[in-house]
């Protein structure tokens, strides 16, 4: 088991530019959530997907961000424009119906 | 809706015991814990579905009461492999609703 795959693990942009994370869950996982942590906001969650179906994206700060998971073995996570207070790490998590999450390695995005 | 956690950090030396806790304004279906350690991604210690239940996880162990709608995380003769932050997330839905986490509690095991 492979565990939860984030591409790229750093990433350092400038402002303005157009970002894509992106993340392979756990085979046979049904859930998928995207967070953000900061030192500030501590663990924030973005949104989340019930069999690739978008259930909650209540959490994503702007319309500059969107989500979209195609299929059960990827989804992404894009910032367009990308600004300085987007810095964060990112953490995709998958989980087999609500249980247990288990948490990509992260990807450390920098906004200059 | 986010969940207090308590202590904000604490400092232990080896061999002694730790708890931390979480409360919630809502009621509360179950609770997750969760640790991380510096520069790593969060890692799931246990998950409680019953009110009153207790869980444990070597010398880590967990109770919630789902009347008081708390939780509490117990490190029993703490190791210093336990030095981390620790998350609690509660779900309040009966699936998976997606977790809104604490702040976190900052545990140092000092030697």
């Amino acid at each position: 088991d492979a565990g939860v795959i984030q591409s790229p693990r750093h990433e350092v942009t400038e402002m303005g530019q157009e970002v894509t994370l992106r993340c392979k869950p756990i085979s046979g996982h049904d859930y998928l959530f995207w967070y953000r942590q900061t030192m500030m906001r501590g663990l924030e969650l973005l949104i989340y997907f019930n069999n690739n179906v978008p259930i909650d994206d209540s959490g994503m700060p702007e319309d500059r961000f969107s989500a979209k998971m195609p299929n059960a073995s990827f989804s992404t996570l894009k910032i367009q424009p990308s600004e300085p207070r987007d810095s964060a790490v990112y953490f995709c998590a998958s989980s087999r119906s609500g249980y247990g999450y288990t948490f990509g390695s992260g990807t450390r995005l920098t906004v200059v | 809706q986010q969940p207090v956690q308590s202590p904000q950090a604490v400092i232990l030396r080896e061999g002694e015991d730790a708890v931390i806790n979480c409360s919630s304004s809502k009621a509360l279906y179950s609770v997750h814990w969760y640790r991380q350690k510096h520069g790593e991604a969060p890692v799931f210690l246990m998950i409680l579905l019953k009110g009153g239940e207790q869980k444990g996880h070597d010398k880590i162990s967990a109770s919630f009461n789902e009347k008081k709608q708390q939780s509490s995380l117990y490190l029993t003769a703490s190791q210093l492999s336990y030095s981390g932050t620790y998350f609690c997330g509660p779900a309040l839905g009966g699936g998976a609703d997606g977790l809104t986490f604490g702040k976190g509690t900052h545990l140092i095991i000092q030697p």
